[in-house]
């Protein structure tokens, strides 16, 4: 069976500085990966999205990056976090073979102070 | 941007009554998502209706789609205190895999 994982789970930041966050995928190949914020008491935003080792397309401009180094690897980056950046971070995989469907890691706390 | 939007924003109950969640949506879709979320956790996905469809059973839940007025349903029957949880309508446009949340409800049912 296919399990996501997302570390850390919680994370507090100073502002300004560097986050790396790490999503990866067990038991699929090629799956499509994403990433979402999720602010409290709110809907999901997307953030990023790949649908290939080193393919990625950013829905917001921002203070992000994203990384998929191997296939069913990926990762969240910034340089210098800022206080806007605080939130609920949530990678998701979707097998990519016309089946919509998303499924969902845990999730990573972040809070920048 | 947001395309799905809930209503109600939240909705209490009693053990073994129905709820009823909405979602509206603005452009033409390929399919809707439904998808639970407990507390400081990951999304769940719960059922899919594709654009064609306009009714779905999964066990206690029964989700409608009517295009014409860009709109969906979901029905939880005989609800139980697990179901207490934010629910969201997620739309798959016409072209890509890509998803659009709306901003949930939030459900609590009172034992």
């Amino acid at each position: 069976s296919q399990t996501i994982h997302q570390w850390p789970a919680t994370l507090v930041q100073p502002v300004g500085s560097p986050l790396s966050l790490e999503c990866t995928v067990e038991g699929t190949s090629n799956p499509n990966l994403y990433w979402y914020r999720q602010a409290a008491g709110r809907g999901l935003q997307l953030l990023f999205y790949s649908v290939g080792i080193g393919q990625i397309s950013s829905e917001v401009p921002q203070n992000l990056s994203a990384s998929r180094p191997q296939d069913r690897q990926f990762i969240l980056s910034s340089k210098k976090l800022l206080l806007s950046d605080s939130g609920f971070y949530l990678c998701a995989w979707q097998t990519g073979y016309g089946s919509y469907e998303q499924y969902f890691g845990p999730g990573t706390r972040l809070t920048v102070t | 941007s947001q395309q799905g939007e809930e209503d109600p924003q939240a909705l209490s109950i009693q053990e073994g009554e129905n709820a009823t969640m909405n979602c509206s949506y603005k452009t033409s879709i390929n399919n809707l998502q439904w998808y639970r979320q407990n507390s400081g956790r990951g999304l769940v996905h719960l059922i899919l209706i594709r654009s064609n469809e306009r009714e779905k059973h999964s066990g206690r839940l029964r989700v409608t789609l009517d295009t014409s007025k860009k709109s969906s349903s979901l029905l939880i029957t005989a609800s139980r205190a697990a179901d207490t949880a934010s629910y969201f309508c997620a739309t798959g446009m016409e072209y890509g895999n890509k998803l659009v949340f709306g901003a949930g409800t939030i459900l609590r049912v009172k034992s």
